[in-house]
């Protein structure tokens, strides 16, 4: 069965710090990959996403993301964050089995502090 | 429509009644997904229409839940004797489901509080 696994539920980071989220999937089948960010009392928007092509994907906001096929990961990254970085960031796998369906991870929590 | 649009933003419901939720989709968007989101638990996916049948309806909870979409286009999510557990955030989402095409747009949710 096809699963998202995001492996932090929280993470706190102090600003300008780099932070990591980590993402794993597993799927027998070839996937799209995206991460998608939402900010406190706001709707869920697309922060960046892997298709094809270069597995070093850049996103809004300075994310990036890459694709590591070997070991099944996406995880997001960002070099120096800001406090307007705090949100619930979520992984998803979209996974062609003729029909197209997406599946989420259960999101992480960055706590940006000052 | 510009966006995803879902109806009601807030309902507060007793418990045991039923109620409707309604998600009109981007037009032209093939695709469309219902997701929970409740306090601390991330996204669950409920449910995912192509077109108007629904190939995996593997994430309703119960038989409380069900789904339609008609004409491709608006689709209602009904939950039967709603119960304290089922307050939550309904999200939809829909995407032109095909290839690369497969970026989900999310409405801005119903907040459903049983009480």
């Amino acid at each position: 069965a096809q699963s998202v696994t995001q492996l932090d539920s929280q993470v706190p980071v102090f600003e300008e710090a780099p932070v990591e989220l980590r993402c794993n999937y597993s799927s027998s089948v070839s996937v799209y990959l995206f991460w998608y960010v939402q900010y406190p009392n706001q709707g869920l928007q697309l922060l960046l996403k892997y298709l094809s092509g270069s597995t070093l994907v850049k996103g809004i906001n300075g994310f990036e993301a890459e694709f590591n096929k070997s070991q099944t990961s996406f995880h997001l990254r960002k070099p120096s964050v800001h406090i307007s970085d705090t949100a619930e960031y979520f992984c998803a796998v979209t996974i062609d089995t003729g029909g197209f369906k997406t599946i989420f991870g259960a999101g992480t929590r960055l706590f940006v502090k000052a | 429509g510009a966006g995803v649009s879902q109806s009601p933003s807030n309902k507060v419901t007793e418990k045991g009644k039923d109620v409707e939720l309604r998600c009109d989709p981007i037009s032209g968007h093939t695709a469309l997904y219902w997701y929970r989101q409740s306090l601390g638990q991330g996204l669950e996916f409920l449910i995912y229409f192509q077109g108007n049948s629904a190939p995996d309806k593997s994430g309703l909870p119960s038989d409380r839940f069900s789904a339609e979409r008609t004409g491709g286009s608006v689709s209602t999510l009904t939950i039967q004797r709603t119960q304290q557990e089922d307050s939550a955030v309904y999200l939809c989402a829909s995407s032109l489901g095909a290839g690369e095409n497969t970026e989900a747009f999310f409405g801005q949710g119903t907040r459903l509080t049983v009480v």
